[in-house]
């Protein structure tokens, strides 16, 4: 089946720092998706990417989908504590009728 | 905009009870819903996929049998989880999507249930 790869599984940065976490699929995917999760809620999207070579910015967030539509990266620039959190990449790949897979996701700390 | 609620956000229930979660989309019409379980420290799998009005499509291992969903109407769909075991006990998130499958899921806040 579909595999997504994020890395790094959790990162411990001070806060101020740039954060930068990836995500690499096995097959061609058309559309990416990141999310933060907070502990006991749901998931809640901060960037989607819909072409090849996209790059979108959220606040001090930044993702692109790569060119090859096989891998996505995120960054946050300056982090403050409220960084703190799991993203998750998602995707979709082509014939996946609309659902999509996740990553298994990267654990933010950041200490003040 | 794209508000998903749940209902209940938590349950406790004894073992071999049935439990009912609701999932809402508040502020636009939900054409497929989907819902995920996720374990500790782990991502969401996705366990079933529904479009309004039509039999849901489950994923390979999902029992349908014990996870019924119910997709109504455009704004609501429930999960049941029938004859709950300790082992069903997990954090279960439902997510809306409006229309095409290039659109965005939007998620609800998750229901976490402990079977006793």
């Amino acid at each position: 089946g579909q595999q997504l790869n994020q890395s790094p599984q959790s990162m411990f940065i001070q806060e101020g720092e740039d954060v930068s976490m990836n995500c690499t699929s096995s097959s061609i995917f058309n559309t990416w998706l990141w999310y933060k999760q907070d502990p006991g809620e749901g998931p809640v999207l901060l960037i989607a990417l819909y072409k090849a070579g996209e790059l979108t910015s959220n606040g001090r967030l930044t993702a692109q989908f790569g060119i090859t539509r096989k891998d996505s990266f995120l960054n946050i620039s300056a982090s403050i504590p409220s960084d703190v959190g799991i993203y998750f990449c998602a995707g979709r790949w082509e014939g996946s009728q609309g659902n999509l897979i996740f990553g298994k996701g990267t654990k933010l700390s950041v200490k003040p | 905009g794209a508000v998903v609620s749940q209902h209940p956000s938590w349950v406790i229930c004894k073992s071999g009870t049935s439990v009912k979660i609701e999932c809402r989309s508040l502020d636009f019409q939900a054409t497929t819903m989907f819902w995920y379980r996720q374990f500790p420290k782990q991502s969401l799998m996705l366990m079933a996929t529904s479009n309004e009005g039509s039999k849901a499509t489950y994923e390979q291992g999902v029992e349908k049998d014990k996870f019924l969903i119910n997709h109504a109407s455009l704004t609501l769909s429930t999960l049941t989880v029938t004859s709950a075991h300790p082992e069903d006990s997990s954090f279960y998130i439902c997510s809306g999507q409006s229309g095409a499958q290039e659109e965005t899921q939007y998620f609800g806040p998750g229901t976490r249930l402990l079977v006793l």
